[in-house]
């Protein structure tokens, strides 16, 4: 299957601060990527569509002013978590749409606001 | 209506057995489905995409699809304790996201 990858992997931070995820999609160009939360034992929740050249659609709920997303370029898509509060913290997973329609998931990053 | 329906399981079966994992969903309009495989805190990996109705066959693994029942279902033969995790059915329609139900979990023993 397709790559993509994530960075960090894991980050800790503290209250009130930016955190900001990076995902790639190493082996196909992705016009629209995707980011996803997931609580501890609870489903994958959709937050975003990422198109790249336009703004992020975001889902119903979600702050599209502290979810910032940036999708600059065919292969990279950031989320930058803004002010982050203790829930905030969740397992950040992106993914990429290649043109067959599959979506790849990246390793996601887990994300614990102290 | 919830969009996809899933049985959460969990599903126990011997090693060696045949898992049979089933999915519902109400949007007629979905064109492909998608089944992903989850272990405990990782990200889904897609293990098997299907686009029209009968069935596709990959290794251990067959989809089988039917849009008129909206029912898509995996079969995974000779289950292995390594198959053991949460396995997501996905419709998509053309032009948006996927959507996960809850998913069902598999617990296959050895």
């Amino acid at each position: 299957g397709a790559v993509v990858s994530q960075h960090p992997s894991r980050v800790i931070c503290k209250s009130g601060t930016s955190v900001k995820i990076e995902c790639r999609s190493l082996d196909f160009q992705a016009t629209t990527m995707f980011w996803y939360r997931q609580f501890p034992k609870k489903s994958l929740m959709l937050m975003a569509t990422s198109n790249e050249g336009s703004k992020a659609t975001y889902e119903q709920g979600v702050e599209k002013d502290k979810f910032l997303i940036n999708h600059a370029s065919l292969t990279l898509s950031t989320l930058t978590v803004t002010s982050a509060h203790p829930e905030d913290s969740s397992f950040y997973i992106c993914s990429a749409r290649n043109p067959g329609d599959e979506q790849y998931f990246g390793p996601g990053t887990r994300l614990t606001v102290t | 209506q919830k969009e996809v329906e899933q049985n959460s399981g969990p599903l126990s079966v011997p090693e060696g057995a045949i898992a049979s994992l089933n999915c519902t969903y109400s949007d007629r309009v979905s064109q492909s489905f998608f089944w992903y495989r989850q272990y405990s805190g990782k990200s889904p990996e897609l293990i098997m995409s299907i686009y029209s109705n009968g069935d596709k066959e990959d290794g251990r693994f067959t989809a089988q699809l039917n849009k008129a029942s909206q029912y898509v279902s995996l079969l995974i033969r000779d289950s292995q304790p390594s198959d053991s995790a949460t396995y997501l059915c996905a419709p998509l329609k053309a032009g948006t996201a996927l959507i996960f139900g809850k998913g069902t979990t598999l617990s296959v023993s050895s």
